[in-house]
């Protein structure tokens, strides 16, 4: 079992709906988490980090955090088109140093 | 801007051959880490420096893969005698100092044929 679990997607959705995308961990030792996006054949973009559990808002986009039930999540209010790409969620240790990624979510915005 | 470029961005070769890649912050940065991303996936540690001492390599760093920070500036992946199996996005990233948080520059794309 992979220590962050995602679905690989892909979602599509339709321009302006509200996107969930979600994760799950299983290494309670994790206590901060990010979320990427990547456009094709491009390096991870950072988009948003959390520490412990909690939200963060940034614009269009939401991070929650549940380490009870260590679950991820990452919120996209009207999305573009020009959000269609893999979202990625990625997790690390207090000692801060290598990133635990998922697997990816591909999401497609239907204009 | 992605902090650090990445040489080459495309690298094609035939199974056997050693092949290099080379990772150049953009302003100084302590900690440089090495990624690999294969098709569907997400990234996996390979290794990381702090400065010119590397100080973690993760188990996918077999034998046939070399990584140095002379002077603590760019960074060489080296993969030697390579297999269709290494064929993925190398990804180098850096570490903002103020959030802690990883970036990661443009990856290089191997292709083993």
């Amino acid at each position: 079992q992979k220590e962050v679990e995602q679905d690989p997607g892909p979602l599509s959705v339709p321009e302006g709906a509200i996107v969930s995308l979600n994760c799950t961990y299983s290494n309670s030792a994790f206590q901060y988490f990010m979320w990427y996006r990547q456009y094709s054949r491009k390096g991870p973009e950072l988009l948003m980090y959390t520490y412990s559990s909690g939200n963060k808002e940034d614009g269009r986009f939401t991070a929650q955090v549940d380490k009870s039930s260590k679950y991820i999540s990452l919120f996209i209010r009207d999305s573009q088109p020009s959000d269609s790409a893999t979202y990625l969620c990625a997790a690390e240790g207090t000692g801060r140093r290598a990133l635990t990624f998922g697997s990816g979510t591909r999401l497609q915005v239907q204009p | 801007d992605t902090g650090v470029s990445q040489d080459p961005r495309h690298k094609i070769t035939k199974r056997g051959q050693n092949v290099t890649f080379r990772c150049d912050p953009i302003s100084e940065h302590n900690r440089l880490y090495w990624y690999r991303q294969t098709l569907g996936q997400g990234p996996e540690f390979l290794t990381y420096f702090q400065n010119e001492a590397q100080l973690e390599k993760s188990r996918l760093l077999s034998d046939r893969f070399s990584a140095e920070r002379p002077k603590g500036s760019f960074s060489t992946l080296e993969i030697q005698r390579t297999e269709q199996g290494d064929s993925a996005m190398y990804l180098c990233a850096w570490v903002e100092a103020s959030t802690d948080t990883q970036y990661f520059g443009p990856g290089t794309r191997l292709t083993v044929l």
